[in-house]
């Protein structure tokens, strides 16, 4: 089976510009979450989105958004793009969005390196 | 607020050592942890998954440990390998969100 697949792999932007960001989950999984990891740190948590509809939100600016589409794909949309925002921009996919830690489980795809100049 | 810490925050040891690293954070109301490994410039990899019921999980030269009361998990890795070499990174899941807060890892260089 394959994995959680993001596209693209890497994006150069320049400031102001506006990104849009692509994740599919694994087959059978209905939530999916973004994280940003910038150089050097841990994964910070963005979204969970879980049968279209979002279940959680981290500490980001409202020029971050995303949404889940009715075969559980994701996007990630970025405006009006900022130096800091250059990152590693990872998605995870699980079974479901609460329960039984086996359910919950997060597995990642490979991310997206978004360059921001 | 929870926070995760993790020490040491890089680490080089020679093939074959024994490791243990270490993961600490400051609310002991999680729901399972995770560690996972990470080379440069790629996604994570899930090693292990310990429930919040559990006190440790194995997964060949694996273990990790958990400590909910102390706040504190280890994964200990036997017989170290240049394969090894990574980022370790732990990670928590605050009770009743399923949201992974992550430390910001262990650089780990093997050499042979």
């Amino acid at each position: 089976d394959a994995g959680v697949t993001q596209s693209p792999t890497h994006l150069i932007k320049t400031r102001g510009q506006h990104v849009t960001l692509r994740c599919s989950p694994i087959s059978g999984h209905k939530s999916v979450s973004w994280y940003q990891q910038v150089l050097g740190q841990g994964p910070q948590f963005i979204f969970q989105y879980y049968e279209k509809e979002e279940r959680g939100r981290g500490n980001f600016p409202d020029r971050f958004s995303a949404r889940q589409f009715p075969n559980y794909s994701s996007e990630l949309n970025v405006n009006a793009l900022l130096l800091g925002d250059s990152a590693l921009y990872l998605c995870a996919s699980s079974r479901g969005a609460s329960g039984s830690p086996s359910y919950n489980e997060q597995f990642f795809g490979p991310g997206t390196r978004l360059t921001v100049l | 607020k929870q926070e995760v810490t993790q020490i040491p925050a890089a680490l080089s040891v020679p093939e074959g050592e024994n490791l243990v690293l270490n993961c600490s954070f400051t609310d002991s109301a999680i729901y399972n942890l995770q560690w996972f490994r990470q080379d440069p410039g790629k996604g994570l990899t899930s090693l292990l998954l310990i429930q919040s019921s559990q006190r440790e999980q194995t997964s060949g030269r694996l273990n990790a440990s958990l400590d909910k009361s102390s706040g504190r998990s280890t994964l200990y890795i036997a017989a170290s390998q240049p394969g090894d070499s990574a980022t370790y990174l732990c990670a928590v899941v605050p009770g009743g969100y399923n949201k992974l807060i992550f430390g910001a890892g262990t650089r780990l260089a093997v050499h042979p």
